[in-house]
C-alpha cells in the first residue's frame, strides 16, 4: 500500500514552460486536493476534486489547471510557468466522513 | 471564510519541558480541529486532532485542548524530546459538510527542542 505519492519529487522549470504534476493514490479515496507550500504562508488549498470527473477551485487556483480523470488520479497543470509558482506542492487525499487527509511526499518546483 | 492563526511563530524549548502552541480561528461552525506535524523535507502528518464537542484529547506526551466561547484551541507537547522538532500546523474546517469540507491550515510553528 503505497498510499498517496507524487512525480515528480523536483523540477526545475524556465518561465513560460509548461508542466504536470501527478498525484496518485491507491485507497480508493473519493476527495483529492492540491496545496502549495512556501515559507510563512502555510498550506494553501489551490484546486480540489470530490470525485471522477469533478474539479473546483480552492483559495489560490489562478494559473493552475487540474484534471481527475481516474479517481485514483489527480493532475496538476501550469500551462505557463512564473516564477511566483516556485514552491514545493502537496497532494492529499481522503474519504467523505473521515476527516483525515493524507499527504503525498510533496514536489519541489523552482521556475527561473 | 475561515481564518486560522497561529502563535508564536517560533518556539524554543529545553528539552523535557512543556511546548504549548496556540492557534485561533474566526468561522465559529468550524467543527473539526487537526494538528499537523511536519518534519524537514517531509510531509505534514496528522498527530492529533480534535471536534467541537470535546473540550481535550490526549494522546501520550500530545494533548489538544479547545474553547469554543473564545474560538482557539492549543497543542500541548509534554516532555518534549529532540525528535519533537519539527514544523506544527493547525487547521479548522466544518466536519460533516461534505465537498465543502475544506481544511484551512494556519502558517506554521516552528518548534525547536534543545538538548
Amino acid at each position: 500500500n503505497a498510499g498517496v505519492t507524487q512525480t515528480p519529487k523536483f523540477r526545475v522549470l524556465k518561465t513560460g514552460q509548461s508542466m504536470t504534476l501527478l498525484c496518485a493514490q491507491d485507497m480508493n479515496h473519493e476527495y483529492m486536493y492540491w496545496y502549495r507550500q512556501d515559507p510563512g504562508m502555510g498550506l494553501r488549498l489551490i484546486h480540489y476534486s470530490v470525485g471522477e470527473g469533478t474539479t473546483a477551485k480552492g483559495e489560490v487556483p489562478d494559473g493552475y489547471n487540474v484534471s481527475r480523470l481516474k479517481k485514483q488520479n489527480f493532475l496538476l497543470g501550469l500551462e505557463s510557468a512564473a516564477p511566483s509558482q516556485t514552491s514545493v506542492y502537496f497532494c492529499a487525499s481522503r474519504n467523505p466522513g473521515q476527516e483525515t487527509q493524507y499527504f503525498g511526499p510533496g514536489t519541489r518546483l523552482l521556475v527561473l | 471564510g475561515e481564518n486560522v492563526e497561529q502563535h508564536p511563530s517560533t518556539l524554543s524549548v529545553q528539552e523535557g519541558d512543556s511546548a504549548v502552541i496556540k492557534c485561533t480561528y474566526s468561522d465559529s461552525a468550524s467543527n473539526y480541529f487537526p494538528w499537523y506535524k511536519q518534519e524537514l523535507g517531509k510531509r505534514p502528518q496528522l498527530i492529533i486532532d480534535i471536534r467541537s464537542n470535546v473540550g481535550e484529547k490526549k494522546d501520550q506526551r500530545i494533548a489538544v485542548t479547545l474553547n469554543k466561547t473564545a474560538k482557539h484551541f492549543s497543542l500541548h507537547i509534554t516532555e518534549t524530546q529532540p525528535e519533537d522538532s519539527a514544523v506544527y500546523f493547525c487547521a479548522a474546517s466544518k466536519s460533516g459538510a461534505g465537498a465543502n469540507s475544506k481544511l484551512t491550515f494556519g502558517k506554521g510553528i516552528t518548534l525547536s527542542v534543545r538538548p
